[in-house]
């Protein structure tokens, strides 16, 4: 069972406007999320943190926003530029079997258009 | 040169060829994985290697075969692969391995088996 979401698998958004990716997760014990960016031909490549004591983290166009009640996070880009069309992974450390490893959702491909 | 760098970037096989996929990382990073990522699913993790030795096999059938000579050298030894095998196999690091820390991919291996 998947313990991150992501249920939109695409995203359209005019340029200049704000791009938001949602991101839900079923473990509460979770309590550290991160969002990777995958372009075309490349391997994906971290973009934003966001730990569970904080409910936001900003990073120039791009803030991370978690509401650990309804488990869910979003990412959020503004203003949208072309070149953040990309497929987005929200991903969260889960301990299985007394390892961590790194689960990821199934991605939204987002497309800015100019 | 990039940090984390996969060849071949590109594979096709048939079921009953063997072949290596390899990966060097350029980070002076102590861990290392080979990541999974099938049309439609999110990454799976295959392998992790924690300074050379493997500390995580999630469940991947045998024709899957991983090599860590070093912390910089990765290997992923193909055999008789069936065609649901195709994908694309991604490597990664990490300084170390306590589930907080940021993966640097590589590009990948888009690997069709026939």
């Amino acid at each position: 069972d998947q313990q991150v979401k992501q249920n939109s698998p695409s995203l359209s958004v005019q340029e200049g406007r704000i791009s938001i990716l949602n991101c839900d997760y079923t473990n509460s014990m979770f309590d550290y999320f991160l969002w990777y960016k995958k372009y075309p031909a490349e391997g994906p490549t971290f973009l934003i943190s966001i730990s569970s004591i904080k409910d936001k983290n900003e990073d120039g166009r791009f803030t991370v926003f978690l509401n650990k009640s309804a488990k869910h996070l979003s990412l959020h880009i503004v203003p949208s530029q072309p070149g953040d069309s990309a497929v987005y992974f929200c991903a969260a450390p889960s301990t299985q079997g007394g390892s961590e490893k790194l689960v990821f959702g199934k991605g939204t491909k987002l497309t800015v258009n100019p | 040169e990039t940090g984390v760098t996969q060849t071949p970037r590109h594979l096709v096989m048939g079921m009953t060829n063997k072949k290596s996929l390899k990966c060097e990382q350029h980070l002076g990073h102590n861990a290392m994985y080979w990541y999974k990522q099938s049309a439609k699913k999110p990454l799976e993790l295959m392998f992790v290697y924690n300074f050379k030795e493997q500390t995580e096999n999630n469940s991947v059938p045998s024709r899957f075969s991983p090599e860590c000579p070093n912390s910089s050298h990765l290997f992923l030894h193909l055999h008789t692969l069936q065609p649901e095998d195709s994908a694309l196999y991604l490597c990664a690091s990490s300084q170390g391995w306590d589930g907080n820390e940021k993966l640097f991919f590589g590009s990948g291996t888009q690997l069709s088996v026939l």
